[in-house]
């Protein structure tokens, strides 16, 4: 198997302008996850879905922020307009969930991450 | 004060010696991950526990419910497990319905 895959693995852009981070999950995973990096916060989840149904969303920064699973092979996350304080490593991981669609409690694989930089 | 705690923060040992890293933890939980980030930055999950001890080479972890407490142990530490150590919890029943991180311990071991 691949492992998750996140694209690109580094992303320059200047403020205002919009990033785009993909995401492919594990095939058969039905959870998938996007969490941010910063030596600040360290990690923290963004965003929740199960069987490409948004669950938790409550860790998304603000409305700049916006994440779609339009199937189980993929997501992405937009930010629009970026800031500088959105600099950080974007991971996203993706696990099998057995209870229901409730809570995860199995593990979850990383993928890469996404390094953004705005300028 | 942090629902998920981890100490040290950084940790330095020589090569060979028996590593201990601390995780506590204040809310309810359905189970404890030990991740392990490299120091190009990819994160690899070495345990995910409920109960008792799992052992993985010479990676160990242990886990306490009552005292909300987990225990990582490296046993014959080698420099190739330099990295940053984090654990994570499942809430089980909060609002966020999955992981929440400790800060992470840095580990360095030296030749």
């Amino acid at each position: 198997d691949a492992g998750v895959i996140q694209s690109p693995r580094h992303e320059v852009t200047e403020m205002g302008q919009e990033v785009t981070l993909r995401c492919k999950p594990i095939s058969g995973h039905n959870s998938l996850f996007w969490y941010r990096q910063t030596m600040m916060r360290g990690l923290e989840l963004l965003i929740y879905f199960n069987n490409n149904v948004p669950i938790d969303d409550s860790g998304m920064p603000e409305d700049r922020f916006s994440a779609k699973m339009p199937n189980a092979s993929f997501s992405t996350l937009k930010i629009q307009p970026s800031e500088p304080r959105d600099s950080a490593v974007y991971f996203c991981a993706s696990s099998l969930e057995f209870s229901g669609g409730r809570i995860s409690t199995d593990t979850q694989y990383f993928g890469p991450g996404t390094r953004l930089t705005v300028l | 004060k942090n629902e998920v705690e981890q100490s040290p923060q950084n940790l330095t040992a020589q090569e060979g010696e028996f590593i201990t890293i601390n995780c506590s933890y204040s809310v309810g939980i359905s189970a404890l991950h030990w991740l392990q980030q490299h120091p190009g930055g990819g994160i690899v999950s070495l345990f995910m526990l409920s109960s008792g001890k799992k052992k993985h080479g010479r990676l160990i972890a242990t886990i306490n419910i009552q005292e909300k407490h987990s225990s990582l142990h490296i046993t014959a530490s080698h420099p190739r497990d330099s990295a940053v150590y984090i654990c994570a919890v499942t809430n089980y029943g909060g609002s966020q319905g999955n992981l929440i991180f400790g800060k992470g311990t840095k580990l360095s071991v030296k030749p």
